[in-house]
């Protein structure tokens, strides 16, 4: 039961942004888009999270179109410590028990 | 020191036997969850808690049981342990639901039933 859909892995070289655009049409419309980042035997970290339009922090960026069926994250001038696993998580519902992560990106950067 | 911790970071257990994984978090969050990671499956939502004594199922909650006594605490049991839950185990807390509030997860726990 797909609830996002996500490329499987992506390489960039270094200094470069990446950018990772996640599929979720059935979002429902009082949801948010969150994305998380993990490493190699740790839990999962909190990157980004946005409800429409364009979110920035200090390490990305979240582009929302208006229909909200996807989304994009974008990390700018990637470094090699930004290898690992982008994960997109999106509920379809009311509950948390409907919030489901996307299958997850490998990015791997490149020297 | 305040945050999520796990224990036991690694554990192997024989087919049939009981397991308990514990969490423990540090700040009163209101909601924790239990994910299992696959490889070919990301994440998957076990069971949550919206609240001391308030659990439900998640997306793959066969198997499993979780209880919520005490806020900060959330252990996830496996009654009778088989191979297809030898997998990774992560806590998770936050503040709110996980879709609008930033989750803090633990560091995960390693579990291998043979």
């Amino acid at each position: 039961l797909a609830k996002t859909t996500q490329p499987i892995s992506m390489d960039s070289y270094e200094g470069q942004e990446v950018n990772i655009t996640c599929s979720h049409n059935n979002i429902a419309t009082n949801d948010y888009i969150t994305w998380y980042q993990q490493f190699p035997s740790q839990g999962p970290r909190f990157i980004i999270q946005g409800y429409k339009t364009k979110v920035t922090n200090e390490v990305a960026s979240l582009f929302i179109p208006a229909d909200r069926k996807s989304s994009t994250l974008s990390l700018p001038r990637v470094s090699l410590s930004d290898t690992a696993v982008y994960y997109c998580l999106v509920g379809d519902g009311a509950g948390a028990n409907n919030l489901f992560f996307g299958t997850g990106t490998r990015l791997t950067v490149i020297p | 020191d305040a945050g999520i911790t796990q224990s036991p970071r690694y554990k192997i257990t024989e087919t049939g036997r009981q397991v308990t994984l514990m969490c423990h978090q540090t700040w009163s969050h209101s909601y924790m969850f239990w994910y299992r990671q696959d490889l070919g499956h990301g994440l998957r939502l076990i069971y949550y808690s919206a609240a001391a004594d308030i659990t439900d199922k998640g997306e793959v909650p066969d198997g499993y049981v979780v209880s919520r006594s005490k806020t900060e605490n959330f252990p996830l049991t496996l009654e009778s342990a088989t191979r297809s839950q030898t997998s990774v185990y992560f806590c998770a807390s936050s503040e709110s639901r996980v879709e609008d509030t930033e989750a803090f997860f633990g560091q995960g726990t390693r579990l291998t039933v043979v």
